[in-house]
Order: structure tokens, then sequence, then C-alpha cells
């Protein structure tokens, strides 16, 4: 299994553009989750989704969107990147909650806004 | 979800124990420690959890306090590649899974 896989690794947007980052997985998990880490700080939840179609906001959803088309596959949309945004982007998926909520993490999507 | 308390930093000389503490006086009944770790630049790595019960995997053991106010996470021979900020994170039961990442306490493992 390739586990949770991330793309792009870097990337540089100037202010006001929109990208997508990608994330799927590959271990029919149900749930999914994105965050992001800011320097010297820990992970804050932006999003997650529950199951296909199900997506709900987290602490810091502002400025992002979501959708789950699939089981596999939870894109994050950035719209008119602000310097803000610049951070570390992280995708991660688990089988469940509660006792079963082992979150594998992909390897991140380093992200720079100028 | 019951905060947590964590050094901000440890050492530990390779090949040691390391034990990593953990404060959560204000847990429920229903709730769980999780322990994760994070390598630098890389994605949070899951070590190990419970409830109640000492917990022991081929990475790590937890140990948990009769009153379940605090945990000890131990590493049982610590080496430099088990150099990361480790997270203690306090979870509800039943359908909850939005973990709270605090800041961690950053483990050295020296030579």
């Amino acid at each position: 299994n390739a586990g949770v896989t991330q793309t792009p690794k870097f990337r540089i947007l100037k202010i006001g553009q929109s990208m997508t980052l990608q994330c799927t997985q590959d271990m029919n998990h149900n749930y999914m989750y994105w965050y992001r880490q800011d320097p010297g700080m820990g992970l804050k939840l932006i999003y997650y989704s529950v199951g296909a179609g199900i997506t709900d906001k987290g602490e810091v959803p502002n400025g992002y969107n979501v959708s789950r088309s699939t089981t596999e596959d939870f894109p994050l949309r950035l719209e008119l990147a602000a310097p803000s945004q610049t951070s570390v982007y992280f995708c991660a998926s688990s089988y469940g909650g509660g006792s079963y909520n082992e979150q594998f993490f992909g390897p991140g999507t380093r992200l720079t806004v100028l | 979800d019951a905060k947590t308390t964590q050094p901000t930093s440890m050492d530990c000389a390779e090949g040691r124990a390391a034990n990593l503490p953990c404060n959560h006086s204000t847990i429920s009944g229903n709730e769980y420690v999780y322990w994760y770790r994070q390598i630098h630049s890389q994605g949070p790595q899951y070590i190990i959890h419970g409830l109640k019960n000492n917990e022991t995997n081929e990475m790590a053991s937890l140990i948990i306090t009769e009153d379940r106010k605090s945990s000890t996470l131990i590493l049982p021979h610590a080496t430099l590649r088990d150099t990361a900020v480790y997270y203690c994170i306090v979870l509800s039961g039943g359908s909850n899974y939005k973990l709270t990442f605090g800041k961690g306490t950053l483990l050295t493992v020296n030579p």
C-alpha cells in the first residue's frame, strides 16, 4: 500500500491565485482530514470528511474548500491565495473515530504565497 | 476534549529509555490518550493509544496512572531516529475523530 499520497510536494503561489492540493489514500478509510502547520506550531484541522459526499469544517476553514466524491480522494482547494496561507499542509486518513482514530498522514505540501 | 500539558523539550542518551510525561488532569471517563510523533519536516506518525490500561506495542509503552490524570510514553531504547516532537492528545470515544495537536515535546536523542 502507498498509504496517503499528496501532490504537489512544493508550490509557490502569487497572491490571488488559486490551486488544488491533491490527497489520495489506498487503505479504504472512511475518514479523511486536512491540516495545516505553521512554523513552530502544532497542526490545525481545516476540513474533514467521514465518507464520500460528506464534509465538514474544522478549526480553520476560511479560505479553503473541499469535496469528497470518492472514498480515495479528498482534494483541498485554495481560492484567492493570501500570504497567511503560507504553511505546510498535511492530509490524513483513518478507519474511524474514538478508539479507531489511528490517523495516517501524508508527506505534506509546502506552500508559499508571495 | 481534555487539554494536555507536556514539557517543551527533553534530552535522552542513545540506548537509554526515554520517558515522556503528559498531564491531562481534566480527562473524562470515555476519553482516550493518543500519542503521535513528528520527525522533522515529515507528517505525524501514530505511536500508541490507551484508555485505562497500560499498553505496549512494537514502538513504545504507554503507562496511564490509576486516576488517569497523567500518562507517560516510554521508548525503551531510544535511537537517534527517535528525535522528534511528541504529541500527547486526549480524544473522546465514540465518533469523535478530531485530533487537537498542541506544541508537544521536542525529544532530542544524543549520541
